[in-house]
Order: C-alpha cells, then structure tokens, then sequence
C-alpha cells in the first residue's frame, strides 16, 4: 500500500499543551502537506513544506521533514479545545501529476 | 461563497440503484479529484481531472464514471450500487502548479442499504 501512516492513531491532551503527531511514507517527495478535518467536514490545508526545507513554522504550527528516514512531524503549541480534529500528512510524489497520497491520520482531542 | 461545493450531502439509497454526486469549484482551478474516504478514514484518491481531462485513473470499478462538462465542474455517477461502496466521497480541486495544495468540499455521505 502507497498509504502513509501517522502515529499516534489518537491523541487526548489538556488545552494549552503542545501537541506532537508523526507521519512516516515510503516514496521520494516533492513536498509534503498537513490537512485538518474537523468532524462532519472536509480537509483544510494547514501547512506545505518542501523536500528541501527542514522545518517550517506558521503561527502555533511547526513543521519538520527530514527525508533521510521518510518521516515528518506536525507540533501544535498552546493548544485549544478548537484544534480537537484529525490531522493527516499528504505527500506529493516526485514525478506524479498532482496526486496527492494521505496519511492514516491522528485524532487529536484537546479537552478543555 | 463556498470555494467547493458538493451535493448532496447525503445520500441513502438501496443496493443496485444508480446515483449521482455534483461537484462545482469557484476558485478558478484547473484540477478537480475525487476522494473516498472509509470508515477508518482511510482518504484515497479516486480520480482527477485537468482541463476536463482524466490524468488520474486509480483502480476504481467500472461501476464509477467521473465526468467533467466545464474545468469548474467534476461530476460522480456510480451504478448497480453495493454495501462496499458506503463512504464520505470528497471533490477538491488545486490550481496547477509544484504545489500542488488541494481544497476540499465538505463531503457527500453515502449509505447503501
């Protein structure tokens, strides 16, 4: 399977903590995206970063790639109850048109 | 106004009947997909059009035919529908480019009973 896996399956932290999710694949990458879903809705693109970047950052969102091990990670700093939702990696394979491979995803529960 | 909008939202029907799902972007792109998502929440690319030109064909059963009238429109015919086929099914479109940044509708929700 070409899907990427993300670990943890789930996650339950307290508000104001900082949230850690991973995502591993498997191909060489263009760049690799994070999308939240909040339940009942669809994907939101939250963060690009590219093959050649190693981290990135957007307000509490830090991203880092390191393409050594095919692995990425998505912090959440200062949680809030309004980031409960799952959180999925998508990597952009070299040489693929416009295809997108999504993670397993992590449901993230802030609890308030 | 809804950048991607899908109807129906859901969509409850009985094995073997035929169904449609609509999609429309406003966002002026030139890529439209077609995703499902199962119960896991397992996302699988479907199909993508460009340009009302199919580039993405996954292994998706016959009984599945896209269409694509305008780049603005991706539309979704299933036939002889089957349990199996239950599942949030998603449209998105992205503007071509190495970015390849994707936005989503919010999903049609079909049930086969």
């Amino acid at each position: 399977s070409q899907q990427g896996e993300e670990d943890p399956q789930a996650l339950s932290i307290q508000e104001g903590e900082n949230a850690t999710m991973n995502c591993s694949y498997k191909t060489s990458i263009n760049n690799l995206q994070w999308y939240r879903q909040n339940s009942g809705r669809g994907l939101v693109h939250l963060i690009l970063i590219r093959s050649n970047e190693r981290e990135k950052h957007s307000g509490r969102l830090r991203v880092t790639l390191d393409t050594s091990k095919k692995s990425s990670s998505l912090l959440i700093t200062a949680s809030r109850a309004a980031d409960t939702a799952s959180y999925f990696c998508a990597t952009d394979a070299s040489g693929a048109t416009n295809k997108l491979i999504f993670g397993t995803g992590t449901l993230l529960a802030v609890q308030p | 106004d809804t950048a991607v909008s899908q109807t129906p939202k859901y969509l409850v029907t009985q094995m073997g009947n035929d169904k449609s799902i609509k999609c429309e972007q406003n966002l002026g792109h030139d890529t439209m997909y077609w995703y499902k998502q199962d119960s896991k929440k397992f996302l699988k690319i479907m199909f993508s059009y460009n340009n009302k030109e199919l580039i993405i064909n996954e292994t998706v059963p016959n009984r599945f035919s896209p269409k694509s009238p305008d780049k603005a429109h991706l539309n979704l015919h299933i036939n002889s529908l089957e349990l199996g086929d239950s599942a949030v099914y998603f449209c998105a479109s992205s503007a071509t480019g190495i970015k390849n940044i994707q936005y989503f509708g919010a999903g049609t929700r079909l049930s086969v009973l």
